[in-house]
Parts: C-alpha cells; structure tokens; sequence
C-alpha cells in the first residue's frame, strides 16, 4: 500500500498567515493526489485535483504544488470559513490511501 | 446534477452484517466512472473501501476483502455496500462516493453506523 505521511496534524492560523499543508507519498504516484476540505457533519469536498488543478468553485486563495513526492496545499491569507479538517488523497493505485488529516483552526 | 445519497441502518449488532444502498440521481451508474463506499472513523481516520465500476466490476481493500461485497442494482441506479462479521471496529460515518477519473467530486452526505449490542 501507498502511504500518505500528512503533516502537520493540527494548526492554528491568523487570517494574515500563508497556511501550508504537506502530504509525502512512500513512493511515485504520478500526480494523482487530490485535496479535500471536511467540516463538521459535512462530506468531505474536494478543493484541488491532479496534484495542482483548482476544482470548480474553490476560491483561488487555495493552490497545490508538488516537490518530488512531497505535495502541498497552500492557503493564502484564509479566511475564517476555512477552518475544518483537511485531507490528502493517492489515487495512483488500489488500495487508495488518504493522509491522516490536518485540523486547521483560524484565529 | 449528481447527487449520491446513502440509506441503512444506524446500528448493528456484533458479528452480525452490516448493509448499506446508495441511490445516485442525475448520472447512470452503468455510464461511467467507479462508484466506492468510504468510511470516516471516530478520531477522523478516511479509509477506501472498494468500488464497483461502470462495468460491474469490483475492488476492494485488501484489509477488508474477505469481509465485504460491493453489488448494484442497475434498474434502481444503487448500488450497496455489505460488510460481514461486524465489530466494534467498523463504528464509522459511511459515505458513498463517485470517483471521476482520479478525484471524488461527488459525495453523498454520510451515514453513521453504530456497532453496538
């Protein structure tokens, strides 16, 4: 299996702040990684698709990039409605493996 | 507009089955893309549990493959989830989802699903 190592667990953040949030694969997966944002009693909604791709609606203060095997979402300057658990997926190979989340509290 | 919707009961009883339906309106689940059930465990845990496609073909997690069955119902655009032998374990929010090429646009609202005698 493919393991997403997500990092940092949890975060607070100013409204100022650039937030970044990394997953690293255990091995290649070819830009297969998708974000998604979780609220409370919510599904989980997807913000960024093929690693870098802004998905319809997202607002564009979200952006993804990739360093090898290490990808990134950014949020510039987030806003207070940002807050939530945030989720990294492969979907290079089955079984398909989320990171283990990232608790983003603005402040 | 694709909507996913899950149904089923919210508690099981110890080794007994687990079953859920998801009803798709607004695609055919017979068109295209693959149709999967993922669960969230209490403390935010996301698991991928397996996925029928378009063809009616299957995939599972290996960590449940002895346990659970994905099957369809074309005539009623569903498709179900069936987990065997439940425990404790399995307490879980369950969501069905599309998978469009790569990435889950299309989720349903989630269930929870309780284990408990």
């Amino acid at each position: 299996d493919i393991q997403m190592t997500q990092s940092p667990a949890s975060l607070s953040a100013s409204l100022e702040e650039i937030v970044t949030i990394t997953c690293k694969a255990s091995q290649g997966i070819d830009d297969y990684l998708s974000w998604y944002q979780q609220k409370p009693g919510k599904s989980p909604q997807l913000l960024i698709y093929d690693a870098t791709s802004l998905a319809d609606g997202v607002p564009s203060r979200f952006s993804g990039s990739r360093s090898g095997t290490q990808y990134s979402l950014k949020i510039s300057r987030p806003q207070v409605d940002d807050s939530g658990i945030y989720y990294c997926l492969q979907s290079y190979s089955t079984p398909y493996t989320f990171g283990a989340g990232t608790k983003l509290e603005l402040k | 507009e694709v909507q996913l919707q899950e149904s089923g009961p919210g508690l099981v009883k110890p080794s007994q089955s687990l079953s859920l339906t998801c009803s798709v309106t607004g695609y055919s689940i017979t068109s295209s893309y693959r149709w999967n059930w993922i669960r969230k465990f209490p403390g935010n845990k996301l698991e991928w549990m397996g996925y029928i496609n378009s063809a009616g073909s299957t995939n599972y997690n290996p960590s449940l493959k002895s346990r659970i069955s994905i099957t369809r119902d074309t005539s009623k655009n569903q498709f179900f989830l069936q987990v065997n032998s439940v425990t404790t374990e399995d307490t879980a929010t369950y969501y069905c989802a599309r998978l469009s090429w790569d990435w889950f646009a299309y989720w349903g609202q989630g269930t929870l699903v309780t284990v408990s005698s």
